[in-house]
């Protein structure tokens, strides 16, 4: 079975903390995949792709590791506005173009 | 990225009857996809809409209970059929990219009675 797993918080920080939020995959097939941030009672968006070993934007820094099937998601000077769920996601292998989403981790940051 | 539009945002059904739900995207795309997240639940794929071909579904999601249209490349509709309040979840169109990134609609919020 293709999952993505990730453990669901919540993780309370306060603001201008890190914090790392991690994720594993069990489709060793799975080539791209990403962080999305969805907000209550919103669609998901699309945070940052992963298609090398990592990826930074600003106080977001992602990493992969496909000999563990691992993937991490870094923010860095947490704010308040950072308070979301987030939502670790893999592609099916192929050319399917399909997307394997994980159950997702919430954030909330503290004033 | 693509602007996509959903209607309707919300409805409240009875049980029995069918809701159609549309998706609207601004732009000519390939990949449309339709998906279900329920409450407190993570995305799930229901299928894959093909344009100009039937829709190619996930496994526990079958054509009657779900029919999709997709007559053109901006355009795609949802059926949920027979509703009973297990339906009641969010639905969500997504468009895909060229690098496997998908960008969501707004999503509909369906409540069965």
């Amino acid at each position: 079975r293709k999952e993505v797993e990730q453990d669901p918080g919540p993780f309370n920080v306060p603001e201008g903390a890190t914090v790392a939020f991690n994720c594993t995959y069990s489709n060793s097939a799975s080539q791209s995949f990403f962080w999305y941030r969805q907000d209550c009672r919103k669609e998901p968006k699309l945070l940052m792709s992963v298609y090398s070993s990592g990826n930074e934007d600003g106080r977001f820094t992602a990493q992969l590791n496909r000999a563990s099937q691992y993937i991490s998601l870094l923010i860095r000077d947490s704010k308040l506005s950072d308070s979301a769920t987030y939502l670790c996601v893999g592609d099916y292998g192929g050319a399917t173009n399909k997307l394997i989403f994980g159950t997702g981790t919430l954030l909330a940051v503290q004033p | 990225s693509a602007v996509i539009s959903q209607k309707p945002s919300r409805d409240i059904c009875q049980r029995g009857t069918s809701l159609t739900i549309q998706c609207q995207v601004d732009s000519q795309v390939t990949m449309m996809f339709w998906y279900r997240q329920q409450p407190g639940q993570s995305l799930t794929l229901i299928a894959t809409a093909n344009q100009g071909s039937e829709a190619t579904y996930e496994s526990g999601f079958v054509i009657d209970k779900f029919p999709i249209s997709r007559p053109n490349l901006t355009f795609s509709t949802l059926t949920v059929s027979n509703m009973s309040p297990e339906d009641s979840s969010i639905y969500l169109c997504s468009v895909g990219s060229g690098h496997y990134e998908q960008y969501f609609g707004p999503g509909t919020r369906l409540t069965v009675t």
